[in-house]
Order: structure tokens, then sequence, then C-alpha cells
């Protein structure tokens, strides 16, 4: 399940399942939204990244979802394996100069 | 080949001291970034430059000075570091700016004693 708080929200996921990591967004504006994996003691790394004229877009086992209605986006992994094992970020830019990072979602991957 | 890379990885240090970072991008991209990610994860943006011209300076203390000697090269020079200075800083570089992905250094780690 997940957990908010103080701590980095966290995912614990049963490998084999899929994962849902879910982000809201703030900019109305914002058109281009990508999600990020960091692994540990490692930099962000691109995973997928979707436009503000589609609401969906698939990759290799990844799917992101675009809700401009309710500003939400998701990331949905499936078939969950260990190595997915991570922190995940969603970003958003408006086209301009900035891209604003959400705050991140750890995932754990139980064997 | 690395394509951003940032050194050193790792940077413990005094307080009081001036310390420098060093990236370089080999992806010919225009646009480089410094990002501050604390320690529960959240990252945020610094600085950026595009084709070597200051495009992004946020709030940040002008104890931190980032210079760009070409489109490659981002560096990002700390004076009279602090205790409040301990953090992962990222390096990122780009293709444009905005609706494009950040490609990340793999981040350098400073520890302020």
């Amino acid at each position: 399940g997940e957990s908010v708080g103080l701590h980095l929200p966290t995912l614990s996921v049963q490998e084999g399942d899929n994962s849902i990591i879910n982000c809201a967004y703030s900019n109305s504006a914002s058109d281009y939204f990508i999600w990020y994996k960091q692994e540990s003691g490692k930099g962000p790394q691109f995973i997928i990244d979707i436009r503000s004229n589609m609401d969906k877009r698939q990759g290799q086992r990844v799917t992101v979802l675009l809700n401009k209605t309710v500003k939400h986006l998701s990331l949905q992994i499936a078939a969950t394996q260990p190595g997915d094992s991570a922190v995940y970020f969603c970003a958003e830019n408006d086209g301009g100069f900035k891209t604003i990072f959400g705050a991140g979602t750890r995932l754990f991957v139980k064997a | 080949d690395t394509a951003v890379s940032q050194t050193p990885k790792y940077l413990v240090t005094q307080m009081g001291n001036d310390k420098s970072i060093k990236c370089e991008q080999n992806l010919g991209h225009d646009t480089m970034y410094w990002y501050k990610q604390d320690s529960k994860k959240f990252l945020k943006i610094m600085f950026s430059y595009n084709n070597k011209e200051l495009i992004i300076n946020e709030t940040v203390p002008n104890r931190f000075s980032p210079k760009s000697p070409d489109k490659a090269h981002l560096n990002l020079h700390i004076n009279s570091l602090e205790l409040g200075d301990s953090a992962v800083y990222f390096c990122a570089s780009s293709q444009g700016v905005g609706n494009q992905p950040q490609h990340f250094g793999d981040g350098t780690r400073l520890s302020i004693l």
C-alpha cells in the first residue's frame, strides 16, 4: 500500500504484480510531462514522457496516463520486477525554462 | 561513454571552505542545469544555462556561482560552505529548454563537517 507524510511516499508491491504510481501536478498551463526513475546512488533517468495533446502513452512495460481535467498523471509498470525498485519522480513543464519535479515516490518490490 | 559526468562523486570538507564541482556532457546538448537534492529526495533547480547564457537563477545564496566555459561544461563553485549546503548536487543537460527530457549525471554528494 501507500504511505504519505513527512517521509517519502512509499509503494510496496509483490514481484510480478502491476504498479501504479500517481502524481498530482500544479500548473494547468503545463503541457509536457515526464517520469524519471532514480536508483540508489544514481541520477534520475528518463523513463517516458507525454505531451498534453495525448492522454495515454505506452513504452516497454510502462504506460503513462494524463488526466488534464483533474491535473493528474500516473505511471503504470506491468509485471513489476526487483530491478524496478527505485524512487520515481513526475515532472512538468509549461514550455518555459523551468521543469518542476514532484516529491517522488519510493517503489519497493517484494520478491 | 558516460553522457553526463560530474566530478567529484563525493566531497567531504570543513565549514567555511570553498569548493568546486565540475560537469561535462558529451551529448551535444545546448542546455545544462544544476539541481540540489535534499535528504528527503526533493529535487530543486538552482541554475540553468542555454548556449552558455544564464537562463534560470533560482533563489540561491550568492555563495553559489555557476560558470559555463562552453556548451559542454557547467561548473559550480561554492564559497564559504555551510552545514546546510550538505546535499547531493546533480548536473543535467537537455537539447533545448522546456519540452525535452533532461539527462542527469550521477551526482556529487557534498558533506560539510
